[in-house]
Formats: C-alpha cells, sequence, structure tokens
C-alpha cells in the first residue's frame, strides 16, 4: 500500500556538521508537511508545501534550517549547521488538498553530538 | 491561536476493559479534529477524524470518538481495549485561518496491563 518514506531512519552527526533529511510523499499528494517530535516541545510543525509552493515556514529556525521541495515526489529539510539541541525525530507527513488527513512517514531519528 | 490539550499524560487500563482517552481543545470557529495512535519507533497512523456532521465518529481499529462542542472536547473511547493498543496517542486540531498544518497535543500514553 502506499506510504510516506523518509531516509535515513537515523542519523548521528557532530555539531556544526550538515544534516539533510529526505521525505518521498505518496504519489499523487500535494501537500508535504515537515514535523518535529521531542519530548519537552511534543509534536511542532516546522513546515509545509502545497503543489511544491512552500506555505508556511514559521516554525522553522530561519538562520539554520531550510525546506524545499525539488520535485513532487521529494521533499528535502536541510540543517546547517546542525547543534544539539536539533536532536529530535523529524516526520513528514503529506496529504492530498486543503484540511484533509495526513499520513506520516516513520521518522528520521536525528541525534547531534 | 488555537491549543489541544491531553490532560492524562499516562492512562492504565485492564485488557479487555473500556477506555477514554480524553481531548480538549481551543479555537475559534468549527474544527477540524483527529486523533493519532503512534507506537514505539514508529509514525503516527490516522485513527479517526471530524470535519463536520455527526459528532460521532467511527475510526479504525475499533476506535470512536465524540465531538462535544459545548465541552469543547473531542474524546477517544474504545469498548474493549486489547494488549496492542498499547501505544501513545495523540489528540490534533487544524491550526485555523486556512492553514493546513495541525497542533498536536501532548500525548497520552497507553499502559495495558493483563
Amino acid at each position: 500500500d502506499a506510504r510516506v518514506t523518509q531516509t535515513p531512519r537515523h542519523k548521528v552527526t557532530e555539531m556544526g556538521q550538515e544534516v539533510t533529511m529526505r521525505c518521498q510523499p505518496i504519489l499523487g499528494h500535494n501537500t508535504v508537511f515537515w514535523y518535529r517530535q521531542t519530548m519537552m516541545q511534543g509534536l511542532e510543525l516546522l513546515a509545509y508545501f502545497r503543489n511544491r509552493a512552500p506555505l508556511d515556514d514559521s516554525g522553522m529556525p530561519k538562520d539554520r534550517f531550510s525546506a524545499e521541495m525539488p520535485d513532487a515526489t521529494l521533499a528535502t529539510l536541510k540543517i546547517q549547521p546542525s547543534e544539539p539541541r536539533d536532536s529530535a525525530v523529524y516526520f513528514c507527513a503529506s496529504g492530498l488538498g486543503t484540511i484533509n488527513e495526513q499520513y506520516f512517514g516513520p521518522g528520521t531519528r536525528l541525534t547531534v553530538t | 491561536a488555537q491549543s489541544v490539550t491531553q490532560p492524562d499524560i499516562h492512562i492504565t487500563v485492564s485488557e479487555g476493559a473500556s477506555l477514554e482517552l480524553r481531548c480538549n481543545y481551543s479555537y475559534g470557529a468549527t474544527p477540524y479534529l483527529f486523533w493519532y495512535v503512534q507506537s514505539p519507533g514508529q509514525g503516527l497512523q490516522l485513527l479517526l477524524k471530524y470535519f463536520s456532521g455527526d459528532t460521532l465518529v467511527q475510526g479504525i481499529k475499533g476506535f470512536e470518538a465524540e465531538f462535544k462542542r459545548s465541552q469543547s472536547s473531542f474524546n477517544l473511547r474504545k469498548p474493549s481495549v486489547h494488549w496492542s493498543d498499547a501505544a501513545e496517542y495523540f489528540c490534533a486540531v487544524n491550526r485555523g485561518g486556512g492553514a493546513d498544518g495541525l497542533t498536536f497535543g501532548k500525548g497520552t500514553h497507553l499502559i495495558i496491563q493483563p
């Protein structure tokens, strides 16, 4: 069945390194979301796209985070430089249309040492 | 701004017993409400959603939820839990104003005891 895929599933990196996380939305879905999950803050929306155009990235630290959709089958979230406080699970979700259910990927667990 | 409160951080229920997980929301208009479940190390799976209409909605895995506007609540229920229901449960509301992202509660950790 159709699923959102995310790579890598786990990433351990040192502070200051660049991290790129990738997401393949469900084929045909035109909306892609990035969320971050931490113990302290829970699930937070970082950014989302519709038809590859960014609609809201207000939840993202602008100085180090960037999100893009190079094409309809790929969304990327980049952190440069990474910091220990970025350690979290990053989820991608996709959906179709507006205000509809979102289908989540398995997440990328990021550890920054 | 909208918010979601799940007042119970942990709930322990005996297998076969009924379950109710509480969710209260703060929202200025008609909300779009969701319940998701997360098993350890997994992503979130949608259990059910409420957009409009019948206030009692049925979901997957035998779950249901009731929207009560007067109480700003959207509680999740299941008449008889199974050990496989042990997981983290999240209530969510859309962010509103035409935005599609979700605002999540902090989650309720469900423990099933034999």
